[in-house]
């Protein structure tokens, strides 16, 4: 059975930095072709792809926000954190991580998290 | 570019079929994948790739692409599946996309 987690802080203030760790099981991110991707949803608005890392350690970050985004794997600990920086109102959130796996010749997001919701505010 | 294109809303009668189309340039090299979401839950994935369902995802779910256009049909709508449709792909560098939404009203 496969699951991922966020865990994080759920309140953060302007400019401070964001680190969220998905925690996961019923995978190895050691094996070739599956990474882990986070994703968010502000409020009410449609979903945003933020970063994503593979096994091999190759990593891809939404042109966008790729200045403020880390994203690194500890794969004896299953887990990926993701940290992002000088947190605004505007990056207040449900942040899911989920499962990329190759499927037939496609890498879609198969497995997701529950997300958890970050809220900026001083 | 690399953006996604989804209609903001569509409505289908119950039992009915309805099409939710997803445009891009990107879906001209690359699949695009489908997530259903409903209010206050994460994503589902309910197609991916030329026209692949996982496991449990009710075959009344179908998808096609063409071009730019990548759809996905859902035939003989039921009231559960009124919902918010997202689609998925990436482009040439590796960077993932996804579509503004649909929001799928089944009347």
């Amino acid at each position: 059975q496969i699951t991922l987690k966020e865990s994080g802080p759920t309140l953060v203030k302007p400019t401070q930095t964001l680190t969220l760790t998905c925690t996961f099981s019923g995978f190895s991110l050691s094996t070739s072709g599956v990474g882990v991707g986070w994703i968010r949803q502000p409020p009410g608005k449609a979903l945003e792809w933020l970063a994503l890392i593979y096994w091999d350690d190759d990593k891809r970050y939404s042109p966008s926000l790729k200045s403020r985004l880390t994203i690194t794997k500890d794969t004896s600990k299953n887990q990926v954190v993701l940290t992002m920086t000088n947190m605004d109102p505007v990056d207040t959130a449900t942040y899911y991580c989920a499962r990329n796996a190759m499927v037939r010749g496609v890498m879609p997001f198969d497995y997701w998290g529950q997300g958890t919701l970050v809220t900026v505010s001083s | 570019s690399s953006e996604l294109t989804q209609d903001p809303a569509v409505s289908v009668a119950l039992g009915q079929t309805v099409r939710i189309t997803c445009q891009g340039d990107s879906l001209r090299s690359y699949y695009a994948s489908w997530y259903q979401q409903k209010p206050g839950q994460a994503p589902v994935l309910v197609i991916y790739g030329k026209n692949n369902r996982p496991s449990g995802i009710p075959d009344r779910f179908s998808g096609s692409s063409s071009g730019n256009t990548a759809s996905l049909t859902i035939t003989g709508a039921q009231a559960e599946d009124e919902a918010d449709y997202y689609c998925n792909s990436r482009d040439s560098s590796g960077n993932h996309l996804f579509g503004g939404g649909t929001k799928l009203t089944v009347l």
